[in-house]
């Protein structure tokens, strides 16, 4: 069975930070592409950042540019981002996702964690 | 900043093809996505690159594009087709990724 399972959210104040993981199991992280989404409260659902395969290339949301960073260890099979500077607009379930075809096809995602950012 | 844009819901009765669009300057060149999200649930994949479906994804959902516009076709909709369904795409310089609005299916 292929999975992802997200860990790491929880509750912080407003210019804190908190890094999120994203295990991988029943395949092989390191033959593809990964993204991070969230989902405000109530909201839609927002792309907040892309790594390629072997970690060389990184993309980011405006919105996060500067304060996230995501990041991979493909001999733990595990997904991270870290998260700086948090806002309370960064409140929201971030997911993990897998792109199988290396073009935003996200195939595979987690069931999500919650972060809550307040005072 | 670029921009996705779907109506926020869509009604059909059982048995009748909803229709959902989605609309953005770069389509003609950038492929689409289309994600299902039930309530309480992660996302689901059931259109990619425009018009194909992923495997154990039913016959009756489809996709196409045309010029600016990007449609996600269900064909005879079910009520376990209810759902947020939501567009995703890149920009034309191709790195800044961004999901519609979402849009609302009620099969009733």
């Amino acid at each position: 069975q292929v999975h992802l399972v997200e860990s790491g959210g929880g509750v912080v104040q407003p210019g804190r930070s908190l890094r999120l993981s994203c295990a991988a199991s029943g395949f092989t992280l390191s033959g593809f592409p990964m993204h991070w989404v969230r989902q405000a409260p109530g909201k839609g659902l927002e792309w907040v950042a892309m790594i390629s395969h072997d970690g060389t290339n990184e993309e980011y949301a405006d919105s996060v540019k500067g304060r996230f960073t995501i990041s991979r260890d493909n001999s733990k099979n595990t997904l991270y981002v870290q998260m700086n500077s948090l806002r309370p607009e960064d409140t929201a379930v971030y997911y993990c996702a897998r792109d199988f075809r290396g073009g935003d096809a996200l195939d595979i995602w987690g069931q999500g964690t919650m972060v809550t950012v307040s005072s | 900043s670029y921009e996705l844009t779907q109506p926020p819901s869509v009604s059909v009765s059982p048995g009748q093809t909803a229709r959902i669009t989605c609309s953005g300057d770069a389509l003609p060149k950038i492929y689409t996505y289309w994600y299902q999200q039930k309530s309480g649930q992660a996302p689901v994949l059931v259109i990619y690159e425009d018009s194909k479906r992923p495997s154990g994804i039913p016959e009756r959902f489809s996709g196409s594009s045309s010029g600016t516009k990007a449609t996600l076709t269900i064909i005879g909709a079910q009520a376990e087709d209810e759902a947020d369904y939501y567009c995703f795409s890149t920009d034309s310089r191709g790195n800044q990724r961004v999901f519609g609005g979402g849009t609302k299916l009620t099969v009733l």
